[in-house]
């Protein structure tokens, strides 16, 4: 079965500076892995996913994430926050088998601090 | 971009008693999800629904859940004899494009 391990559970980063939250995963195929976003009160909006192709990929809001097959890794950077970024995030794999369903991580709250 | 919407934001519900939770997903979606979150923890998978019937659901989906297409628009998530432990905030969702959509979600509080 696929996990998801966010070993973050809390960030705290100072606004402007940069941002890097770790996700791995074990999947026995080849993963498909999102990044969510949820701001507290609100559902979860996706940031960017991972399919195949391209090992970096970019998202919304200025974020990207890089896959790394070797690390069963797929960590999500930000070059520079902002206080608006200040969210809980949660690294998800995909089993597209037909059913399409998400194991999520247990996420990482951010904190941007002035 | 189109929406998920589920109704109603918040629902307060008396142990034991049933409560339905209701979404719709977007319009061309044949897919579709619950997955519940309790406060503090991660999300949750609990049921997966294509073609008028369940294709997938966790261990949480035990006899007291189910879940219904009752017409071509809605998705409900019954519980029929709610617990304290089944407080949490539940999310609706259907895939489409080559990703989830999630609603804003429905937060059950049981007391």
């Amino acid at each position: 079965a696929q996990s998801v391990t966010q070993p973050d559970i809390h960030i705290t980063v100072s606004e402007g500076a940069s941002l890097e939250l770790r996700c791995n995963y074990s999947y026995g195929a080849t993963p498909y892995l999102f990044w969510y976003v949820q701001s507290p009160g609100q559902g979860l909006q996706l940031l960017l996913k991972y399919f195949s192709g391209d090992t970096l990929v970019q998202g919304i809001k200025g974020f990207e994430a890089e896959f790394k097959r070797s690390q069963s890794s797929f960590n999500l950077r930000k070059p520079s926050v902002h206080w608006s970024d200040a969210a809980e995030y949660f690294c998800a794999v995909g089993e597209l088998s037909g059913n399409e369903k998400l194991t999520f991580g247990t996420g990482t709250r951010l904190t941007i601090i002035p | 971009e189109p929406e998920v919407t589920q109704t109603p934001s918040h629902q307060v519900t008396q142990m034991g008693q049933e409560v339905i939770l209701r979404c719709v997903p977007i319009s061309n979606h044949l897919y579709f999800y619950w997955y519940r979150q309790i406060l503090g923890q991660k999300v949750e998978f609990l049921v997966s629904f294509y073609n008028n019937e369940i294709s997938e659901k966790s261990e949480i989906f035990d006899d007291q859940f189910s879940v219904e297409r009752p017409d071509g628009s809605n998705f409900t998530l019954k519980i029929r004899s709610t617990k304290l432990e089944d407080s949490a905030m539940y999310f609706c969702a259907s895939w489409g494009n080559e990703k989830l959509f999630f609603g804003s979600g429905t937060q059950l509080s049981v007391l």
